[in-house]
Order: C-alpha cells, then structure tokens, then sequence
C-alpha cells in the first residue's frame, strides 16, 4: 500500500538534544496528524494539523504543515529518555473520496541518557 | 470510555485457522477503521467505517478478510483460513469524523502469530 516518506530513517540523540523529522508525499492533504508508536502499542496521537502553513504545539512538540500541503515537521525540544519510539506521520483528506489516514514510513527515535 | 479497546491482545494460531478480532470504538466516534502493520513498517490501511457502512475497502484486504460493523458502534475483523504471511499487528481507530474531531485515535492493536 502506499505509504508516505520520512526522514530520517533513525536517529541517536543524547538526552537534551532537539530533533527534527519531516514527511513528504506526492499527493496533497488537507490534513496532517503526528503520532508515537512505543513497542507492543497502537499508534498515540500527538499533534494534529489543519491548514497549510500552521504551527502548533504540543509541549515540546511542535509540527507545521507544509505551505505546499505535501510535506509536514516535527520537531521535539530538549528530548528526554521518554521520547524514545517510532514517530509516524500520516496524511488524510477527510470529506474526500476517501477518509483514510496514509501513514509514513517512520522515524525512530533513540535518546541516549 | 477511556480509549478504543482491542481484544484480544495477542492470537497465536496454526495455519489454516479462522480467527476473529473485536474493536471498541470510542463512544459517539461514527468513523472506524482497521489498519494492518508488520514490523518496521507503518500501518497500513485495510478497511472503514461510517457508523455501520464499509465505505472503503483496501486491495490487501483479500477474499478472506471480512469486517463487519453491525450497528455502528464495535466492529469484528474475521480473517478464515490464515496464513503465515497473515502475521501482524492489527490496528483498529475510531474518530468522530466531523470538523476537528477527525483525528483518529487508535487502540492498543491485536498481535497476531500464525505458525
């Protein structure tokens, strides 16, 4: 199935360290969702984006949603040993033919303490 | 209602087997959805819900698949006669699917084994 692109692939940070992720598609969204996925659990939501260009935050989380509506941020400051996981972006374009979430190939994510 | 609740957690069974999987929604959430992910890979979409109409089913979603949400509110996923490459984490999500409430929130997935 089709899935979106996200780099980096992994990361191996010392705890205190900012971290960047994006997500890139060649198809538009209307919306953007950021989740993490700890071993053994389902995905957690953490931010939700709903117009192209906006910045919202979520503690030390903070995403953007691309101006082209094709690409969104993620962005964790000071990260912490809890950070630790699989960061997943996903695209949807809810009231379209379709409503589903396209998921993204992942980050993970290593804080080393 | 916390969350979306899965059961069961964990399936292990031989090949060949049916096996069924259940998914609490969150209550008042009119959109659900089951999702399909293998290790090192995000989920991927198989099938969704408006309250008790499949309005969108995915090619992985094979003859031996079926979904079902009877009244709107919790759903099955049957999957018969399974098959080893059928191993994976099972992924349902609920949301309210209007305005800001369509983020969709997942529950805790069934981690199924065929051997």
């Amino acid at each position: 199935g089709q899935q979106l692109n996200q780099s980096p692939q992994s990361m191996f940070i010392q705890e205190g360290e900012d971290v960047s992720m994006n997500c890139t598609s060649s198809s538009i969204f209307n919306t953007w969702l950021w989740y993490k996925q700890e071993p053994g659990e389902g995905p957690v939501l953490l931010i939700a984006l709903y117009k192209a260009g906006e910045l919202t935050s979520n503690g030390r989380l903070t995403a953007q949603f691309g101006i082209t509506r094709k690409d969104s941020f993620l962005n964790i400051s000071a990260s912490i040993p809890s950070d630790v996981g699989i960061y997943f972006c996903a695209g949807v374009n809810y009231g379209g033919a379709t409503n589903k979430l396209i998921f993204g190939t992942g980050t993970l994510l290593a804080v080393q303490p | 209602d916390t969350g979306v609740s899965q059961d069961p957690r964990h399936k292990i069974t031989k090949r060949g087997q049916n096996v069924t999987f259940r998914c609490d929604p969150i209550s008042e959430h009119n959109r659900l959805y089951w999702y399909r992910q293998t290790l090192g890979q995000g989920p991927e979409f198989l099938t969704y819900f408006q309250n008790e109409a499949q309005l969108e089913k995915s090619r992985l979603l094979s003859d031996r698949f079926s979904a079902e949400r009877p009244k709107g509110s919790f759903s099955t996923l049957e999957i018969q006669r399974t098959e080893q490459g059928d191993s994976a984490m099972y992924l349902c999500a609920s949301s309210l699917g209007r305005g800001k409430g369509t983020e969709a929130f997942f529950g805790q997935g069934t981690r199924l084994t065929v051997v």
